[in-house]
């Protein structure tokens, strides 16, 4: 089993719409989560981390933790043509400093 | 700050050719990543600092790897001789206090092994 899971293939959404993007991870003691936004040819960048269960509000991002069922989603309302870009989860294990990523999901967003 | 600064951008290099790859971390990052990214394996960890010293090496592919981090502003990986099956792009990364805060990643190095 991949530490972390990202399977949803490109995710098409209309401008205005909500983008759901899914995560699960393997290793029940991990402590922190986050999520990166890579546009083509560039570097992750952070846009959330989130560290206690339930939900975390950033502007129109909005990261959701369920610790039991160990996953950990992200919603972006009012999606731009700005935000089409590929989402990494990445997970930080108990007792490590090190991130394990998804893979990552792309998202296009049609105007 | 200028952020995690890297070199050089893009490298084209002949197989069997060493490639050395330079990374410089964000003043007063005590952590420091090397990552590679393909479209079929993702981002994997190679190797990590804390200190300028590593910590964990698991992830580096096989002994023609090699990195290090002679003090706190540089980092070097290098692999001798390079195999057309090593390119993809690679990245370092750094975080201050451990990976619970997140990274700051650098722009990478678009390596092509012909």
């Amino acid at each position: 089993q991949k530490e972390v899971e990202q399977n949803s293939g490109p995710l098409s959404v209309p401008e205005g719409a909500i983008a759901s993007l899914n995560c699960t991870y393997s290793d029940r003691g991990s402590q922190s989560f986050f999520w990166y936004r890579q546009y083509s040819g560039k570097s992750p960048e952070l846009i959330m981390f989130i560290y206690s269960n339930g939900d975390k509000e950033d502007g129109r991002f909005t990261a959701q933790l369920n610790k039991a069922s160990q996953y950990v989603s992200l919603l972006i309302r009012d999606s731009q043509p700005s935000d089409s870009a590929t989402y990494l989860c990445a997970v930080n294990g108990r007792g490590n400093n090190r991130l394990a990523f998804g893979k990552g999901n792309q998202v296009v967003v049609i105007p | 700050d200028a952020g995690v600064i890297q070199s050089p951008r893009h490298e084209v290099t002949e197989m069997g050719q060493e490639v050395t790859l330079r990374c410089k971390p964000i003043s007063g990052h005590d952590y420091l990543f090397w990552y590679r990214q393909t479209m079929m394996r993702g981002l994997e960890l190679l190797i990590y600092f804390n200190n300028n010293v590593p910590i964990d090496d698991s992830g580096m592919p096989e002994d023609r790897f090699s990195a290090k981090m002679p003090n706190a502003s540089f980092s070097t990986l290098k692999i001798q001789p390079s195999e057309p099956r090593d390119s993809a792009v690679y990245f370092c990364a750094s975080t201050r206090l451990g990976s619970n805060y997140g990274y700051t990643f650098g722009s990478g190095t678009r390596l092509t092994v012909v």
